[in-house]
């Protein structure tokens, strides 16, 4: 059965700073999506990117890049320049259709 | 557009009561997604539906749950008799295409049974 791991239940990072979120995952098969959601205190979720295994190029989207490493089944994202704004939980998901348990980013100024 | 719209916000309701939680997705989304979200569970699908017609209810916890799509502009999620760990809240999502797209989420409904 496929899994979703997020190891950091809380990270800190300072304004301006980069912070690198971590997930791993299990699956069998060779061809998937992974997913990484924000929620903020508003509980609104929103995409933040998302990575097609198939492509070895790693997805980019502004300050917010993923580290894909499919062998090792690892699918990390890298918040550059970090904002205030970038404060909320953050989850990692496969397939849309299972997610990690989440981390907290807390942003200081 | 105005995005996903879930109703009601906020249902406070007794134990043994029909809930009914009700979804409307983006006009020309043909996917959508029903969600649950708890500090002891996280985030878990529930049932997705394309084109109507439910593909994957497997995440459905047990027959006092249920889930309707009579056409592609409204969605419910129905509980019934609800139970005090139901208390939860319940996302409706969607999106174009397959399942693999970018789903948009509604707002959500916390749903407290006591």
């Amino acid at each position: 059965a496929q899994t979703v791991t997020q190891s950091q239940p809380e990270m800190s990072v300072q304004e301006a700073e980069t912070v690198t979120l971590s997930c791993t995952y299990d699956t069998s098969e060779s061809d998937y999506y992974l997913f990484w959601y924000k929620q903020p205190p508003s509980r609104q979720m929103i995409l933040v990117i998302r990575q097609e295994a198939y492509k070895q190029q790693n997805a980019t989207e502004n300050r917010f890049s993923v580290n894909f490493q499919k062998a090792a089944k690892s699918f990390s994202l890298k918040i550059s320049d970090s904002q205030l704004g970038d404060a909320a939980m953050y989850f990692c998901a496969y397939h849309n259709a299972l997610f990690g348990k989440g981390t907290s980013l807390l942003v200081t100024p | 557009d105005a995005g996903v719209i879930q109703s009601p916000r906020h249902e406070v309701t007794e134990m043994g009561q029909e809930v009914t939680l009700r979804c409307k997705p983006i006009s020309g989304h043909n996917s959508l997604f029903w969600y649950r979200q708890t500090m002891m569970r996280g985030l878990e699908l529930l049932i997705y539906f394309n084109n109507n017609v439910p593909i994957d209810d497997s995440g459905m916890p047990e027959d006092r749950f249920s889930a309707k799509m009579p056409n592609a502009s409204f969605s419910t999620l129905k509980i019934q008799p609800s139970e005090p760990r139901d208390s939860a809240v319940y996302f409706c999502a969607s999106s174009s295409g397959s399942s693999y797209n970018e789903q948009f989420f509604g707002p959500g409904t916390r749903l407290t049974v006591l």
